[in-house]
């Protein structure tokens, strides 16, 4: 029962640097997203797919861009990190609409010097 | 989207039963109210959902009152483990743009 599986848990990077995070589910859901966490803070949403080949922006999409490779998968790039992208990053899916429970992955720590 | 509003924080012991209310006053006709649980370093876990009146589940039980502008979730005789932070969300029905926010700290004590 893998559900929501991201990639990598922890990384630390540079400014300027760029990274990729991926995400795969295995629910076969349609829709995926990309939440920030910030600490002592909720979850931010970054970009979501409603389902597969298509993306769009949420409340903090700026210095991040997301392909939706297939059904399973939903990644999010850091083009140029800046130190205000370090926080966790977490992936969720759901089998429809917002009104439907999503499921999270464990996150991944991102730190930016 | 409805915003909610939840308590900060909260305290409780091990074996009392635990209430926390979140208020949508704004919450559509089609909308549905979703709690998640986040333990530190996961991700939110979907706790219960409901549309009116009350719904329970092996976890939790959600009451809704018939304006649907509140909604309260209950836990159950909650233990050191119920420690966590808990989100009310208003289900953006047509729309994926989820609104999370701050949520309710709970402490549970021994």
């Amino acid at each position: 029962n893998a559900g929501v599986t991201q990639t990598p848990k922890f990384q630390v990077l540079k400014t300027g640097q760029s990274m990729t995070l991926q995400c795969a589910q295995d629910m076969n859901h349609n829709s995926m997203y990309w939440y920030r966490q910030d600490p002592g803070m909720g979850l931010r949403l970054i970009y979501y797919s409603a389902s597969e080949g298509t993306t769009d922006k949420g409340e903090v999409p700026n210095g991040y861009n997301v392909s939706r490779l297939n059904k399973r998968e939903f990644s999010l790039r850091l083009e140029s990190a800046a130190p205000s992208q370090t926080s966790v990053y977490f992936c969720a899916s759901s089998s429809g609409t917002g009104d439907q429970p999503q499921h999270f992955g464990d996150g991944t720590r991102l730190s930016i010097l | 989207l409805a915003k909610t509003t939840q308590p900060i924080s909260m305290d409780s012991y091990e074996g009392q039963e635990v209430n926390i209310t979140c208020s949508h006053n704004n919450i559509a006709t089609n909308d549905y109210i979703t709690w998640y649980q986040q333990f530190p370093s996961q991700g939110p876990r979907f706790i219960i959902q409901g549309y009116k009146t009350k719904v329970t589940n092996e976890v939790a039980s959600l009451f809704i009152p018939a304006d649907r502008k509140s909604s309260t979730l209950s836990l159950p005789r909650v233990s050191l483990s119920d420690t966590a932070v808990y989100y009310c969300l208003v289900g953006d029905t047509g729309g994926f743009k989820t609104i999370f926010g701050a949520g309710t700290r709970l402490f549970v004590k021994a």
